[in-house]
Order: structure tokens, then C-alpha cells, then sequence
């Protein structure tokens, strides 16, 4: 199933802005979260997680926000550089006995210099 | 040092053969996942193994084989390869806290 999915196919921004990306998920019973990376060619690559008894976290130039009530999820990357360029995968895990993750459909970062 | 690795990165078939992926992980780690990503690159889980143990099977086809001989690897035998089966392929392994780590893919093209 496609639970988890994401607003904008591509979002477009030029080096130095900020971006958001953002995530709408269906399960109330989620609780834990987590975005991934995916340049072309390779694996999706683990950025940040948050668990539902969160509502921010945050990491070196990345922050995601968490809000239960509307069941959105969101992923905001300062100072986009061309190097953050990639897919990026909402994700969500409903228990944690090792349980897969389901997948949001992506939204594909351009950065222009 | 490569975490999760998978051979062969490329794999190129005709229909109805039969053929294997490898995935290997040095972590550490107790679970290990088998993802599909179709053209659109929707990721989907196919399986997961707990310490060698098959605890998730999600509506594969039987054509699809997982196999742990242990913990560190986790193989993919497809038998009878169908177009349909185009596509990249996903190994990922994770430890308790639910964090995986995937591997850098197979990509899998049957003609």
C-alpha cells in the first residue's frame, strides 16, 4: 500500500535557498518516521528519523517536523547546495519488531547553481 | 568497508531463466530486507529475515526465493524471470532500532 505519500512529485530551488519537502501519511499507528536520500544510480541513503512521541528533530542542515494531528510529515534542508540533488523518500514503520518500512512515492530535488 | 553490497549490479536475462542475487551486510545486524523499485520508483517490500528466519512475505510471487544461510546474507533466487520482473532490486539490513541501511542495488532487465 501506499500509506505514506508525498505532495509534489519535483520541487526545483536554486543553490542557497531553503527547502521543504513534504509527506502526508495515513496510519495513525505509525510511530516512527524516516527520510531518505536517493541519488541516481545508488541506494537509498538514511537522513534523519523522528519517533511519534516527537514533533521536530533536528541534524546537521536538515530538520523534520512532525505534526500527528494532520499526519504530515516534513523534511527542511537549509542552504540547498546541487549536491542534495536526489530522490527524497518519506518512510514510516508501524511497530518496531524489526517491521518493514512502507514508502512514500518521492519527490525529486533539483538544485540549480 | 561497503556496509550492505549486492552482486551483480547489473543483471540482463532472457525470459524464463533463472537467476540469483546476493546481498551480504557487515554490520552486525539481525534483520534483513529484500526491496523491490519499479520504474516509477515506488520502493515496495518483498521480504524479511529475522536471524535467518522469514518473518515477512508480502504477495511475491512464488517464482521468488529468499535465502539465509546466515544472518550476514540474504540471497534472492528468481525462477522462471517474467518482463514484469524488470527492475531494481534492494537488499537492506537493519539492528532493532528499525534504522536499515540499503545496499546499492541490482538492476535486473529481462527481455
Amino acid at each position: 500500500g501506499e500509506n505514506v505519500g508525498l505532495h509534489l512529485p519535483t520541487l526545483s530551488v536554486q543553490e542557497g535557498d531553503n527547502s521543504i519537502i513534504n509527506c502526508a501519511y495515513s496510519n495513525s499507528a505509525s510511530d516512527y518516521f524516516i527520510w531518505y536520500k536517493q541519488e541516481s544510480g545508488k541506494g537509498p541513503q538514511f537522513i534523519i528519523d523522528i519517533r511519534s512521541n516527537m514533533d521536530k528533530r533536528q541534524g546537521q542542515r536538515v530538520t523534520v517536523l512532525l505534526n500527528k494531528t494532520v499526519k504530515h510529515l516534513s523534511l527542511q534542508i537549509a542552504a540547498t547546495q546541487p549536491g542534495d540533488s536526489a530522490v527524497y523518500f518519506c518512510a514510516e514503520i508501524i511497530n518496531q519488531a524489526g517491521t518493514a518500512l512502507i514508502f512514500g512515492k518521492g519527490t525529486t530535488l533539483s538544485v540549480s547553481s | 568497508d561497503t556496509a550492505v553490497s549486492q552482486t551483480p549490479k547489473y543483471l540482463v536475462t532472457q525470459m524464463g531463466n533463472d537467476k540469483s542475487i546476493k546481498c551480504e551486510q557487515n554490520l552486525g545486524h539481525d534483520t534483513m530486507y529484500w526491496y523491490k523499485q519499479d520504474s516509477k520508483k515506488f520502493l515496495k517490500i518483498m521480504f524479511s529475515y529475522n536471524n535467518k528466519e522469514l518473518i515477512i512475505n508480502e504477495t511475491v510471487p512464488n517464482r521468488f526465493s529468499p535465502k539465509s544461510p546466515d544472518k550476514a546474507h540474504l540471497n534472492l533466487h528468481i525462477n522462471s524471470l517474467e518482463l514484469g520482473d524488470s527492475a531494481v532490486y534492494f537488499c537492506a539490513s537493519s539492528q532493532r532500532d528499525a534504522t536499515q541501511y540499503f545496499g546499492p542495488g541490482t538492476r535486473l532487465l529481462v527481455l
